[in-house]
């Protein structure tokens, strides 16, 4: 079956503007976790959503934020983007909520330059 | 404050050889724990998980241990092969105000020819 489909995987976007990124979990799955990746902070926890409501988030400014729709996909929007921003975007998805025991599965994630 | 620590320099073993990795984590109790690998410019792939009830894991040639009293797991691949050669993040899943799954910087690991 297909995997974590993210898009896009590459995107240029100037200070100041907002970006949405987009994450289609494997069909079943209904958790959706994002995630940030930088060379000097390695994996850090934006938010999970399960069933369209937010489970939990990580200790990201309020420019982030993301929504999850009912048949499961999911988009995270930045606002007023930063040079801090750019990094790798990880959508991943798992059968049931983080701390159920299923394995999270990864996308191969979008890459954000903010110049 | 929570911490999860993993080897930051790079682990650089020859081929044949076990490769050991490490993943210490400070003021967590997780329920269980992941093990993934990373290449470059790629999202990461799940390897293993264990739980805290379990001492250790096995699949194929890669063996993971929980030890929750040193609150520690050790990562071994057995028989290395310069294919093994990738970051390897250790991700505890934890409640802390709900579960979230934390990632370690990860360790690379290189295996030479």
């Amino acid at each position: 079956k297909a995997g974590v489909t993210q898009t896009p995987r590459y995107l240029i976007k100037t200070r100041g503007q907002q970006v949405t990124l987009s994450c289609s979990p494997i069909s079943g799955h209904r958790s959706v976790s994002w995630y940030q990746q930088t060379p000097g902070q390695g994996l850090q926890f934006l938010f999970e959503y399960f069933s369209e409501t937010q489970r939990n988030k990580g200790n990201f400014p309020g420019r982030f934020s993301g929504r999850q729709f009912s048949n499961s996909r999911s988009e995270m929007n930045v606002s007023t983007l930063e040079l801090g921003d750019s990094a790798l975007y990880l959508c991943a998805s798992s059968l049931g909520i983080q701390g159920s025991g299923n394995t999270i599965y990864f996308g191969e994630g979008s890459w954000l330059t903010v110049v | 404050s929570q911490k999860i620590e993993q080897n930051s320099e790079a682990l650089n073993i020859q081929e044949g050889k076990t490769a050991t990795l490490t993943c210490n984590y400070t003021n967590y109790s997780p329920a269980y724990l992941q093990w993934y690998r990373q290449d470059p410019g790629r999202g990461p792939v799940f390897l293993l998980l264990i739980r805290e009830n379990e001492k250790e894991k096995r699949k194929e040639r890669l063996k993971v241990t929980f030890d929750t009293t040193l609150k520690q797991s050790l990562f071994h691949i057995t028989a290395s092969q310069p294919a093994d050669s990738a970051t390897y993040l250790c991700a505890p899943t934890t409640h802390t105000g709900g579960f979230k799954t934390i990632f370690g910087a990860g360790t690379r690991l290189f295996v030479k020819a």
